[in-house]
């Protein structure tokens, strides 16, 4: 099995500023990692995802990803947030072959005028 | 074209009753999974439907079952309701294995 572990469950940032949300996963088998946000009392949207190539994904609204092997991370960035970013971000592993999604506790992030 | 569909929006139970919840998923798609997201939690995976059978369950009771329609469609019904059961249901379907698209859930309140 897998499992996701997002250090941190809040994090405030001034508008503008840099932003970093991090994510380690454990896993025996090599996976897939993905990044979803959630806006309030609404689904699940993908931001971004790595599959195989470049260790650097680039997603929608500016955000990007690096995925470290040897760390077992895939830290979400984004280098100037909005107010509108404001929402809970989920990142999640899958197996290669497999079905089930592993979701993390989520990141509130937080961006103050 | 339309994305996942799920329904109802909400809805409030008592303990003891039973619980269907429908989704559709998006266009193309023909594989349905179901996710149970505690307040403050992220989401649990509770089961995968594929060619209207369950092929992988995640750590859920036998409370928890599920179908799947010729059309893609699924329902998950919940049995014999706790208040533990009180959470957001994500529905999201898929075309063979990668990404999955998540619908806007159904919020289960149980009393």
């Amino acid at each position: 099995a897998q499992s996701v572990t997002q250090l941190d469950s809040q994090v405030p940032v001034f508008e503008e500023a840099p932003v970093e949300l991090r994510c380690n996963y454990s896993s025996s088998v090599s996976v897939y990692l993905f990044w979803y946000v959630q806006y309030p009392n609404q689904g699940l949207q993908l931001l971004l995802k790595y599959l195989s190539g470049s260790t650097l994904v680039k997603g929608i609204n500016g955000f990007e990803a690096e995925f470290n092997k040897s760390q077992t991370s895939f830290h979400l960035r984004k280098p100037s947030v909005h107010i509108s970013d404001t929402a809970e971000y989920f990142c999640a592993v899958r197996s290669l072959g497999g079905n089930q999604f592993y979701f993390g506790t989520g990141t509130s992030l937080t961006v103050i005028p | 074209d339309a994305g996942v569909t799920q329904s109802p929006t909400h809805l409030i139970k008592t303990r003891g009753q039973q619980v269907t919840l429908r989704c559709s998923p998006k266009s193309g798609h023909d594989t349905v999974s179901w996710y149970q997201q505690a307040l403050g939690q992220g989401p649990q995976f509770i089961f995968q439907y594929y060619e209207e059978e369950e092929r992988q369950r995640g750590n859920f009771p036998d409370r928890f079952s599920g179908h799947q329609f010729p059309n893609y469609s699924s329902e998950l019904n919940v049995n014999a309701l706790l208040l533990g059961d009180s959470a957001l249901y994500l529905c999201a379907s898929s075309l063979q294995e990668f990404e999955q698209f998540f619908g806007p859930g159904t919020r289960l309140t149980v009393l």
